[in-house]
């Protein structure tokens, strides 16, 4: 069955430095996925997938992620956090009957 | 596009009484999903729809919940009787499968029963 895990309940970092949050994968096939942002009182938003192609893939708000097959990973990155940032990540694969898995999320803090 | 829209935003109940939450999903959309988010269990998929026929419910916590799309453009999920478990954000999501397979959600409703 598909899967994702998101090892970290919270990442902290300083404004101006290089986020990552992480992500890995358990499929069977190729995978579908994606990252989310939740604001607090929000929903869920779309911020990027993978689907096929390159293995870098850049989205929403100067974030991107980066497919690494060998790892089975999808890890998050921005080159320059900010602290509007400072929200819910979630990682998500879409299964073989459509449908999205969520990670348990992981959220970001970044200080000023 | 007004996005996925969701009613009421806020909703305070007694134990015991019933409870609707409505969702207007995306037009043409033809995927629609309940999720449930709390602290301790995180993000649940409750039940879903394709084309407002009701695919998987096999996380629908108990006989009190239940959903249903009468149409393309509106669903509901309901509670009877509600408990205070049952506080939490329920949030409503469509999809099309002609498109880039991303959900988008609504703004959610913030239940508390007390």
């Amino acid at each position: 069955a598909q899967s994702v895990a998101q090892p970290e309940d919270q990442v902290n970092v300083a404004e101006g430095n290089p986020l990552t949050v992480k992500c890995t994968y358990s499929v069977s096939g190729n995978p579908y996925l994606f990252w989310y942002v939740q604001y607090p009182n929000r929903g869920l938003q779309f911020l990027l997938k993978y689907i096929t192609g390159d293995n870098l893939v850049k989205g929403s708000y100067g974030f991107e992620a980066e497919f690494n097959k060998s790892q089975t990973s999808f890890h998050l990155k921005k080159p320059s956090a900010l602290v509007s940032d400072s929200a819910l990540y979630f990682c998500a694969v879409r299964d073989d009957t459509d449908k999205l898995i969520f990670g348990t999320g992981t959220r970001l803090q970044v200080f000023p | 596009d007004a996005g996925v829209i969701q009613s009421p935003r806020h909703e305070v109940t007694e134990m015991g009484q019933e409870v609707t939450l409505r969702c207007k999903p995306i037009s043409g959309h033809d995927y629609l999903f309940w999720y449930r988010q709390t602290m301790m269990r995180g993000l649940e998929l409750l039940i879903y729809f394709n084309n407002n026929v009701p695919i998987d419910d096999s996380g629908m916590p108990e006989d009190r919940f239940s959903a249903k799309m009468p149409n393309a453009s509106f669903s509901t999920l309901k509670i009877q009787p509600s408990e205070p478990r049952d506080s939490a954000v329920y949030f409503c999501a469509s999809s099309s499968t002609a498109r880039n397979y991303g959900y988008t959600f609504g703004s959610g409703t913030r239940l508390t029963v007390v």
